[in-house]
């Protein structure tokens, strides 16, 4: 079946620093989500992309959907201590407006901010 | 809005006993749930997608006789790992699509931290 490598695996930042991750699939997909979850919580979606080249902000977060379609990454600008969490990137071969397709989701990207 | 809730939110259970998992949908509608199960440090594996109405669709691996599901309206789902083991201890977490969104977007419950001892 389908699977994604994100990347990195973990990342030990300073407070302010700027944090990009992506993730890779050997196969395209439709639809790419990025979501946040915290210890002991479930994930929270940040992100969801639809289209081949889209990019979207939330805040100081901002991800896009890779052209070949294999592809997405996020970035979190100046970051700060809330941030801390791992981060994960879910690929759906579901389409915007059509049919549902269950989620495959990456290994997840732990943060670590220090103050 | 799209709020999914999980209860109870943990449980510690003895060798051989069943446990019932719900998820709900608090403001809106859901004809489906999904079924996840999350070991430490590990990601999200799709256990099972709930079908308002009908049968769950069980992933490769996952004994539907031992993780009964039932979706009896747009709104809840329970997981019941029945005859509960050790290696069954995990955490697990539900998802639902607004049904009629047309997008792909799921929203998790905050999970149920499931202890067998």
């Amino acid at each position: 079946g389908q699977q994604l490598n994100q990347s990195p695996q973990s990342m030990f930042i300073q407070e302010g620093e700027d944090v990009s991750m992506n993730c890779t699939s050997s196969s395209i997909f439709n639809t790419w989500l990025w979501y946040k979850q915290e210890p002991g919580e479930g994930p929270v979606l940040l992100i969801a992309l639809y289209k081949a080249g889209e990019l979207t902000s939330n805040g100081r977060l901002t991800a896009q959907f890779g052209i070949t379609r294999k592809d997405s990454f996020l970035n979190i600008s100046a970051s700060i201590p809330s941030d801390v969490g791992i981060y994960f990137c879910a690929g759906s071969l579901g389409i915007y407006g059509g049919s549902q397709g269950n989620l495959i989701f990456g290994k997840g990207t732990k943060l670590s901010v220090k103050p | 809005g799209a709020v999914v809730s999980q209860h109870p939110s943990w449980v510690i259970c003895k060798s051989g006993t069943s446990v019932k998992i719900e998820c709900r949908s608090l403001d809106f509608q859901a004809t489906t749930m999904f079924w996840y199960r999350q070991f430490p440090k590990q990601s999200l594996m799709l256990m099972a997608t709930s079908n308002e109405g009908s049968k769950a669709t069980y992933e490769q691996g996952v004994e539907k006789d031992k993780f009964l599901i039932n979706h009896a309206s747009l709104t809840l789902s329970t997981l019941t790992v029945t005859s509960a083991h050790p290696e069954d201890s995990s955490f697990y977490i539900c998802s639902a699509s607004p049904s009629g969104s047309g997008n792909n977007e799921q929203f998790f419950g905050p999970g149920t931290r499931l202890t067998v001892l």
